[in-house]
């Protein structure tokens, strides 16, 4: 599976839009974009995935560059229960395992 | 999204005891299982994927005879942490998948804490 690179830490005001960068450079073409969340001490939630096309869901967008190499995920109006530790995962879909990088600790403040 | 419990969701054991997690899959039926452990402030970290009926496929470093896991139905899988040291605590975690599916879910996590 690709390796994902993601800021440590990021911030946000409370609804405003929560922008989070993924960088997997050495994606490859079956594998997909995935992201989940963590909130503190519960398991990981699922938010979105994406092969090459925009997605959008309830919860988030997710923009993938025409490179495949990058992605956003997008909090369009974050609230303080979206403060969560954000991990971005490449895998191929139907994958058996999900290997899980640091994440970005995403803090929403008032 | 389908539900997955775990039991307990927090225990406290003393060293050498050996301790049983059990991970249930509630409103599906999950051809796979993975666990998962996870340190205070760090990543999770892939224990062993297992697939109901067949012995579990443990990642490079996971002791297997350490830590057995069973998957005997297609709702159930159960680790045991044996001869528990306080370097096992640990958050553990575990998910189910469906053959097809791209999504995994997880349950809520189980607390050990060796004494």
């Amino acid at each position: 599976d690709a390796k994902t690179t993601q800021p440590t830490s990021m911030d946000c005001a409370e609804g405003r839009a929560a922008n989070l960068p993924c960088n997997h450079s050495t994606i490859s073409g079956n594998e997909y974009v995935y992201w989940y969340r963590q909130i503190h001490s519960q398991g990981p939630q699922y938010i979105i995935h994406g092969l090459k096309n925009n997605e959008t869901n309830e919860m988030a967008s997710l923009i993938i560059t025409e490179d495949r190499k990058s992605s956003t995920l997008i909090l369009p109006h974050a609230t303080l229960r979206d403060t969560a530790v954000y991990y971005c995962i490449a895998a191929s879909y139907n994958t058996d395992k999900l290997i899980f990088g640091t994440g970005t600790r995403l803090q929403v403040f008032p | 999204g389908a539900v997955v419990s775990q039991h307990p969701s927090w225990v406290i054991c003393k060293s050498g005891t050996s301790v049983k997690i059990e991970c249930r899959s509630l409103d599906f039926q999950a051809t796979t299982m993975f666990w998962y452990r996870q340190f205070p402030k760090q990543s999770l970290m892939l224990m062993a994927t297992s697939n109901e009926g067949s012995k579990a496929t443990y990642e490079q470093g996971v002791e297997k005879d350490k830590f057995l896991i069973n998957h005997a139905s297609l709702t159930l899988s159960t680790l045991t942490v044996t001869s528990a040291h306080p370097e096992d605590s640990s958050f553990y975690i575990c998910s189910g998948g469906v053959a097809g599916s791209y999504e995994q879910y997880f349950g809520p996590g189980t607390r050990l804490t060796v004494t």
